[in-house]
């Protein structure tokens, strides 16, 4: 299995940029997972990382550190309906191949 | 688009009552999941299907079971809820063969158990 980490929660500015992290553990990564979930919603995909390396999608921006275990989801140019919970789910290549979710961050936008 | 839906978004049952959830998906995906979320625990896998008729358990599978007798329907099955299962649960599909096999979600069905 994995031991996956994020931050609760977190604030941020409208405009400005923020960085979420998320740390795992795990015997033999086979893929790294960005959701967001809005209030009362399912969540939605947003990126997918499995090579080392920052995938830029728009505002949306993913990071991957295999060696480190890490990655982090980077949201430029906030606005106020990016105040979400953004998921972390890491994949391993053992038994099921299926996605263990993080707690998942809760970000707050304000003016 | 892929379209998950599920039976009910609210539903209120009574202790040892027998609930069942539903959940659709349009996409011919082979795989099927069912998730509760709970504040501060995330998504925690119940049980999931990889193909009709075919069940495999989850991180968290005690208390219920399943059903998948239709590759687009995943029944979620409460034999006598209690209400330490009061949660919000979560149906999602996914294609297999495909590297990322992105997890398409339901709108979610929150339950209430007095």
């Amino acid at each position: 299995g994995q031991n996956i980490d994020q931050p609760t929660e977190m604030t941020a500015t409208e405009g400005a940029i923020v960085q979420i992290n998320c740390t795992y553990q795990t015997s033999g990564f086979n893929g790294l997972f960005w959701y967001q979930q809005h209030a009362g919603e399912a969540p939605t995909f947003l990126s997918y990382n499995v090579l080392d390396g920052l995938e830029e999608k728009g505002r949306f921006s993913s990071f991957l550190s295999r060696s480190k275990g890490y990655s982090y989801l980077l949201l430029k140019e906030l606005q106020m309906k990016d105040s979400a919970s953004y998921l972390c789910a890491v994949r391993d290549t053992g038994g099921s191949y299926i996605p263990t979710f993080g707690r998942g961050t809760s970000l707050i936008v304000h003016p | 688009d892929v379209k998950v839906t599920q039976s009910s978004r609210y539903l209120v049952k009574r202790t040892g009552e027998k609930v069942f959830l539903e959940c659709v998906q349009d996409m011919d995906h082979e795989n099927m999941f069912w998730y509760r979320q709970d504040p501060g625990l995330g998504l925690r896998l119940i049980y999931f299907s990889y193909d009709v008729k075919m069940k495999e358990k989850g991180d968290i599978p005690e208390g219920y079971s399943v059903s998948r007798e239709k590759k687009e329907r995943f029944s979620l099955i409460l034999e006598s809820a209690s209400t330490n299962q009061t949660s919000m649960y979560l149906c999602a599909s996914s294609l297999s063969g495909q590297e990322r096999e992105t997890q398409y979600f339901g709108p979610g069905t929150r339950l209430l158990v007095l």
